[in-house]
């Protein structure tokens, strides 16, 4: 069974801090994808990067980073000195592509950062 | 530049009746998508298209049907609604996959209250 985890349902952080947001798929599959969107308080989705099961080279973008982890099975995202306007909802999704293309999202995590 | 639009943004239904969802795109993509979002959880695909003329189920299906006549239209139908079918649907597009800088765009969302 394909399944998406994200454990922290809240955090919140002081502006500047550094955050992690946790995320720990299952799937025998070992052809797949991974994402992470950001969702803010206006409800559009964006979308912040797709990452396949064969790379697992960190990945750095400005103050977002994301860590690969197939031996754990993890797809951690990590900002830097946080900001108020990271405040959302970030989800984290696995899509398969053996079963067409099937999409796994998480629950997501609520991100506060306080100024 | 408009992206992902979708119409209507905002819909009232009766129990049992039908509605189309617009989901239109002008980016020439190939991939083409539908999710809906219940409250406090993450998206489930319910249909997703590889190109015009082709589309397959995802996750929740049930009660939904689709169709792709062109590259850029991909209409989601509720033929009988339901309340189980008040949710947040979101459309998406993206290119013809498997590079790492594929980007995924989505629509604003239509809010569907079924009463």
């Amino acid at each position: 069974a394909q399944k998406v985890t994200q454990a922290q349902t809240e955090i919140s952080v002081v502006e500047k801090e550094d955050v992690t947001l946790d995320c720990v798929y299952e799937t025998r599959d070992t052809t797949y994808y991974l994402f992470w969107y950001k969702q803010p308080p206006s409800g559009e989705l964006v979308f912040l990067i797709r990452r396949n099961s064969f790379d697992e080279q960190n990945e750095i973008s400005g103050r977002y980073s994301w860590n690969f982890q197939k031996s754990t099975s993890s797809f951690n995202f990590t900002i830097t000195a946080s900001q108020v306007v990271d405040s959302a909802v970030y989800f984290c999704a696995l899509q398969l592509r053996v079963t067409g293309n099937q999409f796994y999202f998480g629950t997501g995590t609520s991100l506060t950062v306080i100024p | 530049n408009a992206g992902v639009t979708q119409t209507p943004k905002f819909r009232i239904l009766k129990i049992g009746q039908s509605m189309t969802l617009q989901c239109t795109q002008d980016m020439n993509h190939n991939y083409m998508y539908w999710y809906r979002q219940d409250p406090g959880m993450g998206l489930k695909l319910i249909y997703y298209s590889v190109g015009a003329g082709i589309t397959d189920k995802g996750e929740v299906p049930n009660g939904y049907n689709v169709s792709r006549s062109t590259t850029e239209d991909f209409p989601l139908r509720l033929e009988l609604a339901a309340p189980s079918q008040t949710s947040v649907y979101f459309c998406a597009s993206s290119s013809a996959g498997g590079s790492k800088t594929d980007t995924q765009y989505f629509g604003p969302g239509t809010r569907l209250t079924v009463l």
